[in-house]
Protein backbone atom coordinates (compact mmCIF):
# COMPACT_ATOMS: atom_id res chain seq x y z
CA UNK A 1 0.00 0.00 0.00
CA UNK A 2 1.01 3.43 -0.04
CA UNK A 3 3.16 4.78 2.14
CA UNK A 4 2.82 8.48 1.26
CA UNK A 5 0.18 10.62 1.92
CA UNK A 6 -1.02 14.29 2.53
CA UNK A 7 -3.27 15.88 4.74
CA UNK A 8 -4.54 18.99 2.88
CA UNK A 9 -6.63 17.48 -0.80
CA UNK A 10 -7.00 21.06 -1.46
CA UNK A 11 -5.35 24.17 -0.40
CA UNK A 12 -6.62 28.21 -1.72
CA UNK A 13 -4.43 30.74 -1.07
CA UNK A 14 -4.84 34.41 -1.52
CA UNK A 15 -2.37 35.93 -4.10
CA UNK A 16 0.76 36.94 -2.81
CA UNK A 17 0.34 34.78 0.74
CA UNK A 18 2.50 31.98 1.63
CA UNK A 19 1.49 28.64 0.47
CA UNK A 20 2.43 25.58 2.86
CA UNK A 21 1.98 22.26 1.39
CA UNK A 22 2.22 18.82 3.81
CA UNK A 23 3.55 15.17 3.94
CA UNK A 24 3.36 12.79 5.93
CA UNK A 25 5.23 9.16 4.94
CA UNK A 26 5.46 6.05 7.02
CA UNK A 27 8.41 4.19 5.28
CA UNK A 28 11.36 5.28 8.13
CA UNK A 29 13.67 3.52 5.63
CA UNK A 30 12.85 6.58 3.02
CA UNK A 31 15.87 8.61 2.43
CA UNK A 32 15.62 10.78 -0.23
CA UNK A 33 12.19 13.16 -0.79
CA UNK A 34 11.11 14.65 -4.40
CA UNK A 35 8.15 17.68 -4.66
CA UNK A 36 7.06 17.47 -8.33
CA UNK A 37 4.04 20.00 -9.69
CA UNK A 38 1.54 18.78 -12.20
CA UNK A 39 0.09 21.45 -14.36
CA UNK A 40 -3.07 20.47 -16.17
CA UNK A 41 -2.60 18.31 -18.57
CA UNK A 42 0.94 18.31 -18.64
CA UNK A 43 3.23 15.96 -16.67
CA UNK A 44 5.24 16.15 -13.58
CA UNK A 45 7.77 18.72 -12.99
CA UNK A 46 10.86 18.44 -10.24
CA UNK A 47 10.58 21.30 -8.20
CA UNK A 48 13.08 20.35 -4.90
CA UNK A 49 14.65 17.35 -3.31
CA UNK A 50 16.00 16.99 0.17
CA UNK A 51 17.77 14.29 1.28
CA UNK A 52 17.39 12.68 4.95
CA UNK A 53 20.69 14.21 6.24
CA UNK A 54 19.06 17.23 6.44
CA UNK A 55 16.41 18.94 7.53
CA UNK A 56 15.50 22.17 5.61
CA UNK A 57 16.64 22.74 1.41
CA UNK A 58 16.08 26.65 -0.25
CA UNK A 59 15.32 27.32 -3.83
CA UNK A 60 13.79 30.13 -5.73
CA UNK A 61 10.77 31.05 -3.87
CA UNK A 62 10.81 27.41 -2.28
CA UNK A 63 11.45 25.59 1.17
CA UNK A 64 10.93 21.60 1.99
CA UNK A 65 11.50 20.86 5.55
CA UNK A 66 11.69 17.57 6.67
CA UNK A 67 10.73 16.03 10.06
CA UNK A 68 12.26 12.76 10.75
CA UNK A 69 10.86 12.57 13.92
CA UNK A 70 7.48 12.78 12.78
CA UNK A 71 8.05 11.36 9.29
CA UNK A 72 6.15 14.88 7.78
CA UNK A 73 7.10 16.55 4.57
CA UNK A 74 6.29 20.21 3.67
CA UNK A 75 6.65 22.59 0.70
CA UNK A 76 6.62 26.43 1.64
CA UNK A 77 5.76 28.64 -1.40
CA UNK A 78 6.41 32.01 -1.01
CA UNK A 79 4.53 35.31 -2.15
CA UNK A 80 2.19 32.69 -4.29
CA UNK A 81 1.73 33.08 -7.87
CA UNK A 82 -1.48 32.22 -9.68
CA UNK A 83 1.34 30.17 -12.03
CA UNK A 84 1.70 28.29 -8.70
CA UNK A 85 -1.69 26.59 -9.46
CA UNK A 86 -1.15 22.98 -9.42
CA UNK A 87 -1.18 19.51 -8.39
CA UNK A 88 1.67 19.22 -6.35
CA UNK A 89 3.29 15.76 -5.44
CA UNK A 90 5.65 14.59 -1.98
CA UNK A 91 7.76 11.50 -3.40
CA UNK A 92 9.50 8.86 -1.17
CA UNK A 93 12.30 6.49 -1.88
CA UNK A 94 14.01 4.48 0.18
CA UNK A 95 18.14 3.11 -0.45
CA UNK A 96 18.29 0.27 -2.76
CA UNK A 97 14.59 0.75 -3.97
CA UNK A 98 16.55 1.43 -7.74
CA UNK A 99 14.90 4.30 -8.66
CA UNK A 100 11.23 3.45 -7.21
CA UNK A 101 9.73 6.36 -6.28
CA UNK A 102 6.56 6.13 -4.41
CA UNK A 103 4.18 8.99 -5.12
CA UNK A 104 1.65 10.41 -2.66
CA UNK A 105 -1.81 11.20 -3.52
CA UNK A 106 -1.37 15.22 -4.03
CA UNK A 107 -2.66 18.54 -3.09
CA UNK A 108 -4.26 20.49 -5.37
CA UNK A 109 -2.98 24.37 -4.69
CA UNK A 110 -5.45 26.98 -6.18
CA UNK A 111 -4.26 30.38 -6.16
CA UNK A 112 -7.20 33.45 -5.66
CA UNK A 113 -6.00 36.80 -7.79
CA UNK B 1 13.69 20.25 -28.59
CA UNK B 2 11.29 18.40 -26.53
CA UNK B 3 12.93 16.43 -23.57
CA UNK B 4 10.48 13.77 -23.32
CA UNK B 5 8.08 12.84 -25.80
CA UNK B 6 5.26 10.29 -25.92
CA UNK B 7 3.10 9.82 -28.89
CA UNK B 8 0.25 9.54 -29.10
CA UNK B 9 -0.88 12.24 -26.85
CA UNK B 10 -4.26 10.80 -26.87
CA UNK B 11 -5.92 7.16 -27.58
CA UNK B 12 -9.16 6.26 -27.78
CA UNK B 13 -9.55 2.41 -28.35
CA UNK B 14 -12.27 -0.28 -27.49
CA UNK B 15 -11.70 -3.67 -25.17
CA UNK B 16 -9.52 -6.06 -26.35
CA UNK B 17 -7.60 -4.29 -29.08
CA UNK B 18 -3.62 -4.02 -28.64
CA UNK B 19 -2.29 -0.46 -28.86
CA UNK B 20 1.27 1.01 -28.23
CA UNK B 21 2.33 3.98 -26.74
CA UNK B 22 6.19 5.53 -27.83
CA UNK B 23 8.23 7.27 -25.92
CA UNK B 24 11.31 8.99 -26.43
CA UNK B 25 14.10 11.05 -24.62
CA UNK B 26 16.81 13.52 -26.29
CA UNK B 27 18.70 14.31 -22.69
CA UNK B 28 21.17 11.26 -23.08
CA UNK B 29 19.39 9.56 -19.66
CA UNK B 30 19.96 5.92 -19.34
CA UNK B 31 16.95 5.38 -16.84
CA UNK B 32 13.63 5.34 -18.26
CA UNK B 33 10.15 4.98 -16.31
CA UNK B 34 6.36 4.38 -17.54
CA UNK B 35 4.14 5.55 -14.76
CA UNK B 36 -0.04 5.19 -14.78
CA UNK B 37 -1.91 7.86 -13.52
CA UNK B 38 -5.74 6.99 -12.61
CA UNK B 39 -8.70 9.44 -12.59
CA UNK B 40 -8.16 10.43 -8.74
CA UNK B 41 -4.26 12.10 -9.95
CA UNK B 42 -2.55 8.96 -8.23
CA UNK B 43 0.79 8.72 -9.78
CA UNK B 44 2.29 4.65 -10.06
CA UNK B 45 4.98 3.50 -11.48
CA UNK B 46 4.57 0.68 -13.74
CA UNK B 47 8.47 -0.19 -15.24
CA UNK B 48 11.54 1.32 -15.11
CA UNK B 49 14.79 0.49 -17.38
CA UNK B 50 18.24 1.01 -17.09
CA UNK B 51 20.80 0.89 -19.60
CA UNK B 52 17.80 -1.10 -21.91
CA UNK B 53 17.42 -3.75 -18.67
CA UNK B 54 14.51 -4.31 -16.83
CA UNK B 55 15.04 -3.00 -13.37
CA UNK B 56 11.29 -2.23 -11.75
CA UNK B 57 8.39 -4.41 -12.36
CA UNK B 58 6.02 -3.61 -10.29
CA UNK B 59 2.97 -5.43 -10.06
CA UNK B 60 1.36 -4.96 -13.20
CA UNK B 61 -0.73 -7.14 -15.44
CA UNK B 62 1.13 -9.50 -18.24
CA UNK B 63 -0.48 -7.77 -21.04
CA UNK B 64 1.63 -4.87 -20.27
CA UNK B 65 4.87 -4.90 -22.40
CA UNK B 66 7.60 -2.26 -21.85
CA UNK B 67 10.39 -2.47 -24.86
CA UNK B 68 13.42 -0.70 -24.73
CA UNK B 69 15.04 -0.89 -28.49
CA UNK B 70 17.91 1.44 -27.22
CA UNK B 71 18.87 3.93 -24.20
CA UNK B 72 16.52 6.62 -25.70
CA UNK B 73 13.13 4.73 -26.28
CA UNK B 74 10.92 2.55 -23.52
CA UNK B 75 7.76 2.21 -25.57
CA UNK B 76 4.35 0.45 -23.97
CA UNK B 77 2.46 -2.03 -25.31
CA UNK B 78 -0.65 -3.23 -23.93
CA UNK B 79 -2.81 -6.23 -25.08
CA UNK B 80 -6.52 -7.13 -24.61
CA UNK B 81 -7.58 -3.54 -23.55
CA UNK B 82 -9.86 -3.54 -20.33
CA UNK B 83 -12.03 -0.48 -19.51
CA UNK B 84 -9.83 -0.33 -16.21
CA UNK B 85 -6.56 0.79 -18.40
CA UNK B 86 -8.28 3.87 -19.28
CA UNK B 87 -5.76 6.38 -17.26
CA UNK B 88 -3.08 8.87 -18.11
CA UNK B 89 0.35 7.10 -19.28
CA UNK B 90 3.36 9.15 -18.60
CA UNK B 91 6.89 8.23 -19.56
CA UNK B 92 10.24 9.64 -17.59
CA UNK B 93 13.51 9.55 -17.75
CA UNK B 94 16.39 10.33 -15.24
CA UNK B 95 20.20 10.21 -15.39
CA UNK B 96 20.78 7.86 -12.54
CA UNK B 97 18.43 6.09 -10.24
CA UNK B 98 20.62 7.56 -7.03
CA UNK B 99 20.92 10.75 -5.13
CA UNK B 100 21.41 13.84 -7.38
CA UNK B 101 21.33 11.66 -10.53
CA UNK B 102 17.86 10.99 -9.76
CA UNK B 103 15.94 14.00 -10.66
CA UNK B 104 12.50 12.69 -13.37
CA UNK B 105 12.02 14.35 -16.50
CA UNK B 106 8.25 13.40 -17.52
CA UNK B 107 6.86 13.59 -20.52
CA UNK B 108 3.60 15.29 -21.60
CA UNK B 109 1.57 12.18 -20.68
CA UNK B 110 -1.39 9.72 -23.07
CA UNK B 111 -4.57 9.70 -21.85
CA UNK B 112 -5.60 6.43 -22.82
CA UNK B 113 -9.74 6.06 -23.10
CA UNK B 114 -10.86 2.28 -23.08
CA UNK B 115 -14.56 1.99 -24.58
Amino acid sequence: GESVGLHLPTLSVQEGDNSIINCAYSNSASDYFIWYKQESGKGPQFIIDIRSNMDKRQGQRVTVLLNKTVKHLSLQIAATQPGDSAVYFCAEMGWGSQGNLIFGKGTKLSVKP
Amino acid sequence: DTAVSQTPKYLVTQMGNDKSIKCEQNLGHDTMYWYKQDSKKFLKIMFSYNNKELIINETVPNRFSPKSPDKAHLNLHINSLELGDSAVYFCASSQGIRDSAYEQYFGPGTRLTVT
